[in-house]
């Protein structure tokens, strides 16, 4: 079973930055994996931030920006601010499949 | 504006199927792939599968046996049918757009709690 692994949680203060992770068991993230990152709120749907690796929709702010980093795909926040705080989840593509990370909970402290 | 909107029963029992529709407003049906997620309460998020405007289906491999997608283009709807679903189908199934020439999963609904039980 492929599994997708993303930090557990991490801390932030505003004004900050902070980058999450995506990693595949399957090996090395590449843009073949065309990551997809979103943000969800409490008792919220969640909300597209990132697709194909590091393109924005229409709606993303600028502090957020992704890439691929180490071996893994990459969310940055940059200038964090306190409504930024949320779950975070990366989803991969793996031949006509798609898988989720488990999430990143994102405390802005 | 695009929009999506589950529905269905929020109570299934269990052994039985979950059958969920999404209904497409403000944007066309054709030319996207038309996929469910669901989360179960208070863990992480999970791909079940997808279906083009045409017919064609993708699932998830670890589902596949029990889920089935289908598209109904005069009513601009798309739906979910789970088969002999247990305490673990418990989630908000949500329903989202894929559009596959840029990769991307844009428009969400809000989500429909399913419980499973007796």
């Amino acid at each position: 079973q492929t599994v997708v692994t993303q930090e557990p949680s991490l801390t932030v203060s505003p004004g900050g930055t902070v980058t999450l992770t995506c990693a595949s068991s399957t090996g090395a993230v590449t843009s073949g994996y065309y990551a997809n990152w979103f943000q969800q709120k409490p008792g919220q749907a969640p909300r597209a931030l990132i697709y194909s690796t590091s393109n924005k929709h229409s709606w993303t702010p600028a502090r957020f920006s992704g890439s691929l980093l180490g071996g893994k795909a990459a969310l940055t926040l940059s200038g964090v601010q306190p409504e930024d705080e949320a779950d975070y989840y990366c989803l991969l593509y793996y031949s006509n499949a798609w898988v989720f990370g488990g999430g990143t909970k994102l405390t802005v402290l | 504006q695009v929009q999506l909107q589950e529905s269905g029963p929020g109570l299934v029992k269990p052994s039985e199927t979950l059958s969920l529709t999404c209904t497409v407003s403000g944007g066309p049906i054709t030319g996207y792939y038309w996929s469910w997620i669901r989360q179960p309460p208070g863990k992480g998020l999970e791909w079940l599968g997808y279906i083009y405007y045409s017919g064609s289906t993708n699932y998830s491999p670890y589902l596949k046996s029990r889920v089935s997608i289908s598209v109904d283009m005069s009513r601009d709807q798309f739906s979910l049918r789970l088969t002999s679903v247990t305490a673990a189908d418990t989630a908000v199934y949500y329903c989202a757009r894929y559009d596959v020439d840029y990769y991307r999963f844009d428009y969400w609904g809000q989500g429909s709690l399913v419980t499973v039980s007796s």
